[in-house]
């Protein structure tokens, strides 16, 4: 399984972009790259999902270089409901493997 | 389309007791995962299974812990004369699609267990 390296906590304010940035050098060709969000005592929610170049939804942006080794998921405009841990995942999407959570990003958003 | 149902959403129980946790996936999703929780960490995948089948139970310890998913009813997670280290919050998720793009997983709200 690709293994994921992110940073533990970022800070920022209102109003910001964040990005946060995903490692995964051992990442295989059938491998996309999905980024869940997670508030305290609730379950994981689906933010985005990508498997190179950009991709952007309504909520967030992906980007993912050329060679797919790292991604990076842009917040913009951040508000204090954004405070959240975010969780990079790197996964079989055909179903044959499991997802992998690590520890996340905790983002903490002041005003 | 109501999302991933998981009951109850606290479990008390004494060392040695059962607890068995369900999970009703999403309408029209044929996958379920379970995953366990601990304080301040991600989540640590346990099991996933088919209607009537495991697929992968690498992640679920090998004694007291089952898991099912039968053809009708919600999918079960047991663990049977449970520790104080059990104590953990496990979420459900559910998937649509086993193959294709996009093996999205939608999470329920989780069962906080704690065993006194």
């Amino acid at each position: 399984l690709a293994k994921t390296t992110q940073p533990i906590s970022m800070d920022s304010y209102e109003g910001q972009e964040v990005n946060i940035t995903c490692s995964h050098n051992n990442i295989a060709t059938n491998d996309y790259i999905t980024w869940y969000q997670q508030f305290p005592s609730q379950g994981p929610r689906f933010i985005i999902q990508g498997y190179k170049t950009k991709v952007t939804n309504e909520v967030a942006s992906l980007f993912i270089p050329a060679d797919r080794k790292s991604s990076t998921l842009s917040l913009p405009r951040v508000s204090l409901s954004d405070t959240a841990v975010y969780y990079c995942l790197v996964g079989d999407a055909t179903g044959r493997r499991a997802l992998t959570f690590g520890s996340g990003t905790r983002l903490q958003v002041q005003p | 389309n109501a999302g991933v149902m998981q009951n109850p959403r606290h479990l008390v129980r004494r060392r040695g007791q059962e607890a068995r946790l369900r999970c009703s996936p999403m309408k029209g999703h044929s996958h379920v995962y379970w995953y366990r929780q601990l304080p301040e960490e991600g989540l640590k995948f346990m099991v996933y299974l088919q209607k009537e089948n495991i697929i992968d139970e690498s992640g679920m310890p090998k004694e007291r812990f089952s898991a099912e998913f039968p053809k009708e009813g919600p999918s079960i997670l047991r663990i049977q004369q449970v520790v104080r280290g059990d104590s953990a919050a496990y979420f459900c998720a559910s998937s649509p699609n086993r193959g294709g793009v996009k093996n999205i997983q939608y999470f329920g709200a989780g069962t906080r267990l704690s065993v006194l």
